[in-house]
């Protein structure tokens, strides 16, 4: 059973600092894996989707690498900004979910940057 | 933004009280997915629609039923509200043939039984 754990679960970090997420999961055949940025009381906003066949994808001031052999990913937030205080999460595809979507996710990491 | 809209956004209800969800999208993205998000738990699928009239179990789907008879409109039932189905409910789209893979949230319903 596919299960995808996020630590730490809360981080704090003064404006400006580079930081890292980490997401790892228990199942490496995995096709694809996203991150997604949750604001308090709203829905999830994708951030980044990295294809099994890519090992890194950039956005912006976030950069998101995948070793699925470790069954790792990290999700990179350079030059932290107080906009950036929200919650994380990963996800992967769950069982079957070729065609279907499925996914599964960690419990988030919970980032405050503070000014 | 999406064009997904949840409705209500809140609501209270009884214990043994039947609740319908409603999940709007002008996207007309074929998949569309249930999922609840409880502390603890994070996000988990109830059910999943591959097109209209097409649905499927998700990881917890006891004490839920859905139903998609358009595109842009997915229920969802709770037939018997308990207090365990007392949780914030999202609705997501996605569309394999434009958008790829990704998942598109609406802003979610915050449920309480009592």
């Amino acid at each position: 059973k596919q299960e995808v754990t996020q630590i730490p679960a809360a981080l704090s970090v003064p404006e400006g600092e580079n930081l890292v997420l980490n997401c790892s999961f228990t199942d490496s055949a995995i096709y694809n894996l996203q991150w997604f940025r949750q604001d308090p009381g709203k829905g999830l906003t994708s951030l980044l989707l990295i294809q099994s066949s890519q090992r890194e994808q950039t956005s912006g001031r976030l950069n998101a690498s995948l070793d699925k052999s470790s069954g790792r990913s990290t999700l990179y937030i350079a030059a932290s900004q107080p906009g950036d205080s929200a919650t994380y999460l990963c996800a992967v595809p769950g069982p079957g979910s070729s065609n279907t979507g499925k996914l599964i996710f960690g419990q988030g990491t919970t980032l405050q940057v503070k000014p | 933004d999406a064009g997904i809209t949840q409705s209500p956004r809140h609501k209270v209800t009884e214990t043994g009280t039947p609740v319908t969800l409603r999940c709007h999208q002008t996207e007309n993205h074929r998949y569309m997915y249930w999922y609840r998000q409880d502390p603890g738990h994070g996000l988990r699928l109830i059910h999943y629609s591959y097109g209209v009239k097409d649905t499927d179990k998700g990881e917890v789907s006891d004490g839920y039923s859905v139903s998609r008879s358009k595109t842009e409109d997915f229920l969802l039932t709770l037939e018997s509200a308990t207090s365990s189905q007392t949780s914030v409910y999202f609705c997501a789209i996605r569309d394999p043939t434009s958008g790829g893979e990704t998942q598109y949230f609406g802003p979610g319903t915050r449920l309480l039984v009592l």
